[in-house]
């Protein structure tokens, strides 16, 4: 069965540095397309980055410079290493498999919450 | 970079069908994906590349595209289909995609 379950949320001050974990259990990371889409309280969904197979990254407008992907596939998770946070970075974060297939698993997201 | 544009709700009742469209310039080169999310869920798949459905959607979730718009339609709505529904296009260089933003569907 394909779980995603994120960890690494919570309150940060504006400015501070933050990890969210990804752990995956079901399939293999490293063969699949892996992304981060983050919801800001009561607005819509953002497609924030995605991870190829292959390793490359890439990133949304709003976010590039400052959040970095990571993968460890010998833990099968995935991590956002988010730098340099502001006010409108705050949101749930979901961890989510697919691309031309769809976003066919999510997690069940984490809160990150940037405020001084 | 582009826009995808939703209608930010409709209203239907039960039994009768919902047309939800998402509309944008690229359109007639990308698929469209459609999740539905409701409050304090994850969002779900339920219409991939235009009009496939996954295994377990219901039949009266169906996608068609014609131009530069793509409509989610569900027939025979049902309480139950009273959601949040998003678009999606992945750019296809699988490099970034963009969201539409949301149509709030409400049964009456």
């Amino acid at each position: 069965e394909v779980q995603l379950v994120e960890s690494g949320g919570g309150l940060i001050q504006p400015g501070g540095s933050l990890r969210l974990s990804c752990a995956a259990s079901g399939f293999t990371v490293s063969s699949d397309y892996m992304n981060w889409v983050r919801q800001a309280p009561g607005k819509g969904l953002e497609w924030v980055s995605v991870t190829l197979s292959g390793g490359n990254s890439y990133y949304g407008a709003s976010v590039k410079g400052r959040f970095t992907v990571s993968r460890d596939n010998s833990k099968n998770t995935v991590y956002l290493q988010m730098n340099s946070l502001r006010a409108e970075d705050t949101a749930v974060y979901f961890c989510v498999r697919g691309w031309w297939e769809g976003f066919d698993y999510w997690g069940q997201g984490t809160l990150v919450t940037v405020s001084s | 970079s582009y826009e995808l544009t939703q209608p930010p709700s409709v209203s239907v009742s039960p039994g009768q069908t919902a047309r939800i469209t998402c509309s944008g310039d690229v359109l007639p080169k990308q698929y469209i994906y459609w999740y539905q999310q409701k409050p304090g869920q994850a969002p779900i798949l339920v219409i991939y590349k235009d009009n496939k459905r996954p295994s377990g959607i219901p039949e009266r979730f169906s996608g068609s595209s014609s131009g530069t718009t793509v409509t989610l339609t569900i027939s025979g709505v049902q309480a139950e289909d009273e959601a949040a529904y998003y678009c999606h296009s992945p750019h296809t260089s699988g490099t970034y995609g963009v969201f539409g933003g949301g149509t709030k569907l409400t049964v009456l």
